[in-house]
């Protein structure tokens, strides 16, 4: 099946870190990746929606000074939180999707210190 | 804007007792999907039901959607340890858009 690698699993850091996390579409070509941020016991909120060299849409509410999106080729999207605080805490998951549904990478648990 | 809901938040089942999930849409759906997520673990893709009146099986799973393609169920028979997790249900409002609203979730734990 569709596989989606998330880098890095965890990530511990002072406050004020850039962190940059990467999601990879390994066997297949994504036209549209999607970032996704879950806070704990709750659902998953769509932060942003990117696809291959364009800008990405992003979600009511998101700072897009504050994530930085690049979807650099139609296997590879980034994500970077930049000067990241505690409150940014959260775990991010990103999905791709070809044609049919999205397939979620393993997901990133960010912990600012 | 469009919200998902799903009811209960929470089930403590039983081993081998049934389970069901009910999702709500405040708008109708074009399709809608199902997800599982383990206890540390990223959302894992279960089906997806496109028509209205729509039921698929998988096992122990029963998916329905709804005539009026708002609501949505799961069901699963005889719960066995292995179905612990968080169940997503996830709708698109509409053909060509490709943003998926995630509903609220319903957390299975079973009582060995």
């Amino acid at each position: 099946g569709a596989v989606v690698s998330q880098h890095p699993s965890r990530v511990i850091c002072k406050s004020g870190t850039s962190v940059k996390i990467e999601c990879r579409s390994l066997d297949f070509q994504a036209t549209t990746m999607f970032w996704y941020r879950q806070f704990p016991k709750q659902s998953l909120m769509l932060m942003a929606t990117s696809n291959e060299g364009s800008k990405a849409t992003y979600e009511q509410g998101v700072e897009k000074d504050k994530f930085l999106i690049n979807h650099a080729s139609l296997t590879l999207s980034t994500l970077t939180v930049t000067s990241a605080h505690p409150e940014d805490s959260s775990f991010y998951i990103c999905s791709a999707r070809a044609r049919g549904p999205q397939h979620f990478g393993d997901g990133t648990r960010l912990s600012i210190l | 804007g469009q919200q998902v809901m799903q009811i209960p938040q929470y089930q403590h089942v039983q081993e081998g007792e049934d389970f069901t999930t009910y999702c709500n849409s405040s708008t109708t759906l074009s399709n809608i999907q199902w997800y599982k997520q383990r206890p540390g673990g990223h959302p894992v893709f279960l089906i997806q039901l496109v028509k209205s009146g729509e039921v698929k099986k998988q096992k122990r799973l029963t998916f329905q959607f709804g005539e009026a393609k708002k609501n949505s169920s799961l069901h699963i028979t005889a719960t066995q340890t292995t179905d612990v997790g968080t169940y997503f249900c996830a709708g698109r409002p509409n053909f060509g858009n490709e943003k998926l609203t995630f509903g609220t979730g319903t957390r299975l734990t079973i009582i060995p």
